[in-house]
């Protein structure tokens, strides 16, 4: 099993820029998050997923699109990037959505840098 | 937004100490409670979910507690050493379908 995957590692995109941050996992789980971490505040969620072709919003949602077409991939799209989206993005899938003593898998993070 | 607060925010202590830091976060709709590792340059990783009040749960040298009416868990670490060293966050989870993290209490072991 890879886990959960993130890609790219790093990203340096210039304001106005569009980019999709991609997640994968490959252990059938039917829940999928989008985190971002900013120094001095905890993880935030930023959109999430109980399975294929469901999402909704979660704390910060402004500024992002997602969506699920399958169980494995959960894409977050930043349509016209600014620098308050400067971040470090977490991936993270658990099991069942409706079952939250489920652990979260965190991916290894994507650190995207808007100018 | 709910608020989940970790404390304190940093701790250095001398391997072999004992210590201890605290989640605290709305009594009200609980329905979980986790606890994550999260070393320098690496991801999150769970260390425990509770669920139940008076819940305690023990891995090795690191215990937790949880007091769902008050709204507070503690997690313990017996005689730290310095690959102890990481962040912890805790994250709680209500009736809904998210997770409310906190900021995360930094843990320095000097050798």
């Amino acid at each position: 099993n890879a886990g959960v995957t993130q890609t790219p590692k790093f990203q340096v995109l210039k304001t106005g820029q569009s980019m999709t941050l991609q997640c994968a996992q490959d252990m059938n789980h039917e829940y999928m998050s989008w985190y971002r971490q900013d120094p001095g505040m905890g993880l935030r969620l930023i959109h999430y997923s109980v399975g294929a072709g469901i999402t909704d919003q979660g704390e910060v949602p402004n500024g992002y699109n997602v969506s699920r077409s399958t169980t494995e991939d959960f894409p977050l799209r930043l349509l016209s990037a600014a620098p308050s989206q400067t971040s470090v993005y977490f991936c993270a899938s658990s099991y069942s959505p409706g079952e939250r003593t489920d652990t979260q898998y965190f991916g290894p993070g994507t650190r995207l840098t808007v100018l | 937004i709910l608020n989940v607060e970790q404390s304190p925010q940093s701790l250095h202590v001398q391997e072999g100490d004992s210590t201890n830091f605290t989640c605290s976060f709305p009594s009200s709709n609980f329905y979980a409670l986790h606890w994550y590792r999260w070393e320098t340059a690496k991801s999150p990783k769970a260390l425990f979910v509770m669920t139940l009040n008076g819940d305690e749960k023990k891995k090795g040298r690191i215990s937790a507690t949880l007091n769902t009416k008050e709204g507070y868990s503690y997690l313990y670490i017996k005689g730290s050493q310095p690959e102890d060293s990481a962040t912890y966050l805790c994250a709680f989870a209500n009736t809904g379908n998210q997770f409310y993290f906190g900021t995360g209490t930094s843990l320095t072991v000097i050798p």
